[in-house]
């Protein structure tokens, strides 16, 4: 079945500790996201990627690092430079053809302790 | 920058009844697409319907249809029949179509929708 996939599910963290979110995608679409979702708000735009091997911050880069060396991977470092990590994290692709529809992951809930 | 605001938090709608939730959104681009995204409590983000700015039509998708109103940049979701499966939460979102920006995507801040039996 073609998806998006994102590992784990539920992440746990010290304060300090840096941790990559990990986000994989079978659709063969160029373009792939990362968003931040806080309690009853919306998405906030952390990076986006139109093609591998570039990638472009969104309006909430700060504290957060990304690669892109693999079309089918997007993974999500959180450095300990993010005040306020604790949130949950939605990555997504699309097809850079149209730039029609995005496709969500299931999600990553990270709480760092 | 786009901005997109969804102005009602919550609304609720008795079942088989019809429900209309608004967006505004603010751009100085001509072409974009805007989208309708459901998160029901299980949080996966799913497409309920996608308008095409250059296209003067509105997008129906079953029981799903907007108001788009270029002009007005406004672009509101009316679901029909609602059903209880309806209960979500709904996300307005903007996607640039020019070229440095393609694919630049802004999300409202949602409406949660409750359909009451």
């Amino acid at each position: 079945d073609g998806g998006i996939t994102q590992s784990p599910k539920y992440l746990f963290r010290k304060e300090g500790q840096n941790v990559t979110l990990s986000c994989e995608q079978n659709l063969n679409h160029d373009a792939m996201y990362w968003y931040r979702q806080d309690p009853g708000q919306g998405l906030r735009l952390i990076y986006y990627s139109q093609i591998v091997n570039d990638f472009q911050k969104g309006d909430i880069a700060e504290g957060y690092s990304v690669s892109r060396e693999k079309k089918e991977s997007f993974p999500l470092t959180v450095t300990s430079a993010q005040k306020n990590p604790t949130a949950f994290y939605l990555c997504a692709s699309s097809s850079r053809t149209e730039y029609n529809e995005q496709f969500f992951g299931p999600g990553t809930r990270l709480t760092v302790l | 920058a786009q901005t997109v605001t969804q102005s009602q938090p919550e609304m609720s709608v008795q079942e088989a009844e019809t429900v209309t939730l608004s967006c505004t959104y603010d751009t100085s681009e001509n072409n974009y697409y805007l989208f309708w995204y459901k998160q029901p409590p299980s949080r996966q983000m799913i497409l309920v319907i996608r308008q095409e700015a250059y296209k003067q039509q509105n997008a129906t998708e079953n029981r799903f249809s907007v108001n788009f109103q270029k002009a007005a940049k406004s672009f509101s979701l009316k679901i029909s029949d609602s059903q209880l499966g309806d209960t979500a939460m709904y996300f307005c979102a903007f996607m640039s179509f020019f070229n440095t920006n393609a694919g630049k995507s802004t999300f409202g801040d949602g409406t949660t929708l409750t359909v009451k039996p």
